[in-house]
């Protein structure tokens, strides 16, 4: 059983546009979540992270939201750029070695 | 510039073949961890290396194996292949003790016949 899931395998956005990528997961001992960028042909690339303590984390056109109540997390990019084109993949952990990964939405930005 | 390699890019067995599969990452990192992705599923932790010789059963370590005799180097065994071990196979590697991200390995494709 997942314990974390990403409900929608793919999301098309225009380019400038705000893409917003979702992440559910169920256990309420999680403290720690993550998101990945995977490019074909490469492992995935570690992109932001948020811990539990917090519910908002920016890293320039990056933002995580962390909604705890509703156990939900979402990526925002804002604007969209063409090279943001790729599969997305949310992780969390309750130990510091234990993590647990989505399925990956796939990301296309169109110019 | 960090770096994990895997040996393969692309792997063909046929079944009941022994297969391994190698991971080298240059950080010298303690942690060191082989996952399966596969589609729908995302990224399924088979085994976890917490130092040398020192492993723990992921979620999914059945018909698999691994060795690490050394820091650098984890392998991950399929002791007799069989064709639902057909994916893609990554490694990754991390410091100790922090929920520092982890370093990722570009994968082996294994396809077993």
């Amino acid at each position: 059983d997942q314990q974390v899931k990403q409900n929608s395998p793919s999301l098309s956005v225009q380019e400038g546009r705000i893409s917003i990528l979702n992440c559910d997961y169920t256990n309420s001992m999680f403290d720690y979540f993550l998101w990945y960028k995977k490019y074909p042909a490469e492992g995935p690339t570690f992109l932001i992270s948020i811990s539990s303590i917090k519910d908002k984390n920016e890293d320039g056109r990056f933002t995580v939201f962390l909604n705890k109540s509703a156990k939900h997390l979402s990526l925002h990019i804002v604007p969209s750029q063409p090279g943001d084109s790729a599969v997305y993949f949310c992780a969390a952990s309750a130990r510091v070695y234990k993590f647990y990964f989505g399925s990956g939405t796939k990301l296309n930005v169109k110019p | 510039d960090v770096k994990v390699t895997q040996s393969s890019r692309y792997l063909v067995k046929r079944t009941g073949e022994k297969v391994f599969l190698e991971c080298v990452q240059d950080m010298d990192h303690e942690n060191m961890f082989w996952y399966r992705q596969d589609p729908g599923l995302g990224l399924r932790l088979i085994y976890f290396s917490y130092d040398v010789k020192m492993k723990e059963k992921g979620d999914i370590p059945e018909g698999y194996s691994v060795s690490r005799e050394k820091k650098e180097r984890f392998s991950l065994i399929l002791e007799s292949a069989s064709t639902n071990q057909t994916s893609m196979y990554l490694c990754a590697s991390k410091i100790a003790g922090t929920t520092d991200t982890q370093y990722f390995g570009p994968g082996t494709r294994l396809t077993v016949l």
